[in-house]
């Protein structure tokens, strides 16, 4: 099945500053690739998604790139605020039906 | 209107109580999902409803019991949960179950406590 590693674990940076948060995946035949931000105590939130047949993709202070060859994707904030803290998880659409096959997320701290 | 409500936000059971997790959206997606996330971790997919018929169970226990009345409603029926089953369970919901993939919405979540 499906593995997506995760890096890095936590990050944290200076409000203002870009943070870069890396995914790799291991099946081939994965199309689809979602972002999620899950703040305390609520569900996640899908902030941005990519699929195989686009290379980037931009959304205001968002940018998702990904590399089918390399099998790897990656999320791009640039600016960060502190409302960007949270955990972000990378996902991959898995086998079979679209379930969704998720990183171990990233926590992220934006320090004012 | 992209909005997956759960109900209730919080729960607290006995490991002999029976209480239902429910899930609600009106978006027209014809599939749903429930998955159950631990802390500091991430979701874990637990089943899968395409068009109101269960398509994926996630070798999850039969202390769990999920159900889709209609095409916006789902349910979680709990019945002699154990500790180690206190979680946050998240509800999901996408326009297909298909391999050609679709943006999923989460529900805030139930915050489970077994006691």
């Amino acid at each position: 099945g499906e593995n997506v590693e995760q890096h890095p674990s936590t990050l944290s940076v200076q409000e203002g500053d870009s943070a870069v948060i890396k995914c790799t995946y291991s099946d081939s035949a994965s199309n689809y690739f979602p972002w999620y931000k899950q703040e305390l105590g609520k569900g996640p939130q899908l902030i941005i998604d990519i699929r195989s047949n686009v290379g980037e993709k931009k959304d205001q202070r968002i940018a998702v790139t990904l590399n089918k060859t390399a099998k790897h994707f990656s999320l791009h904030i640039t600016e960060t605020q502190p409302e960007d803290s949270a955990v972000y998880f990378c996902a991959a659409e898995g086998e079979g039906y679209s379930t969704l096959t998720f990183g171990k997320g990233t926590m992220l701290l934006v320090s004012p | 209107d992209t909005e997956v409500t759960q109900t209730p936000k919080h729960l607290v059971m006995g490991m002999t109580n029976k209480k239902s997790l429910k899930c609600e959206q009106h978006m027209g997606h014809r599939a749903m999902y429930w998955y159950k996330q631990k802390a500091k971790k991430p979701p874990e997919l637990m089943f899968v409803y395409s068009y109101e018929k269960l398509s994926i169970n996630e070798s999850v226990p039969s202390r769990f019991s999920p159900e889709c009345p209609n095409s916006s409603l789902l349910n979680l029926h709990l019945h002699a949960l154990q500790p180690e089953d206190s979680a946050l369970y998240l509800c999901a919901s996408s326009q297909t179950a298909t391999v050609t993939g679709g943006e999923a919405f989460f529900g805030q979540g139930t915050r489970l406590t077994v006691v």
